[in-house]
């Protein structure tokens, strides 16, 4: 199954409005990372965030997580319609061999201009 | 810079017949994997790889073969196709373990 859980699915919001896509987990991590897919490209890394840290940022991309609820957001503020692509999240649980990472469903976000 | 490059981009088979998938990456990382996406699953890790010679399996090994000789290549073998095989594949590769993965832009494969 899954470790990622992420939600919405789907989003739709008009350029220059703010994306907030959330991520849960059910284990212990080290890490939990985002990627950004374009449509018929591989994953691109986008950020990625400590077990020990709350928030991270980059640019216009703001993640935070809280281990407690075993949860994750990542808002992208002042969209653009570039900004239309699938967004993953992955963890690197804790306590597993070799670091695998595992993925969530993602959520499509789209951006009309 | 290549990066990560997979060959081929796409490819039809037929059930029971074999393939290669390939894949190598010039940025010489140790970690290297391959996943499988279908259509609200996500990605699926097949087998992974921490350096040369070694190899493990991932969540859903069924079916594929891998090997890494070199540190830069890790081919994925199909070893009698299936349509359940049916999907798009992606090798990755990172500097180690848990870190980020840089990503080729996938193998899209259709077994009749």
């Amino acid at each position: 199954s899954q470790q990622g859980e992420e939600d919405p699915q789907a989003l739709s919001i008009q350029e220059g409005e703010n994306a907030t896509m959330n991520c849960s987990y059910k284990t212990s991590i080290n890490n939990l990372q985002w990627y950004r897919q374009n449509s018929g490209r591989g994953l691109v890394h986008l950020i990625l965030i400590r077990s020990n840290e709350r928030e991270k940022h980059s640019g216009r991309l703001r993640v935070t997580l809280d281990t407690s609820k075993k949860s994750s957001s990542l808002l992208i503020t002042a969209s653009r319609a570039a900004d239309t692509a699938s967004y993953f999240c992955a963890t690197d649980e804790s306590g597993t061999s070799y670091g695998k990472l595992t993925f969530g469903q993602g959520t499509i976000l789209t951006v009309h201009p | 810079n290549a990066g990560v490059t997979q060959t081929p981009k796409f490819q039809v088979l037929k059930t029971g017949q074999s393939m290669t998938l390939q894949c190598a990456q010039d940025m010489n990382h140790e970690y290297m994997s391959w996943y499988r996406q279908d259509p609200g699953m996500g990605l699926r890790l097949i087998h992974y790889s921490v350096g040369a010679g070694i190899t493990d399996q991932g969540e859903v090994p069924n079916g594929y073969n891998v090997s890494r000789s070199t540190t830069e290549d890790f081919p994925l073998r199909l070893l009698s196709a299936a349509p359940s095989q049916t999907s798009v594949y992606f090798c990755a590769s990172s500097y180690r373990e848990g870190r980020p993965q840089h990503f080729g832009d996938g193998t899209r494969l259709s077994i009749l």
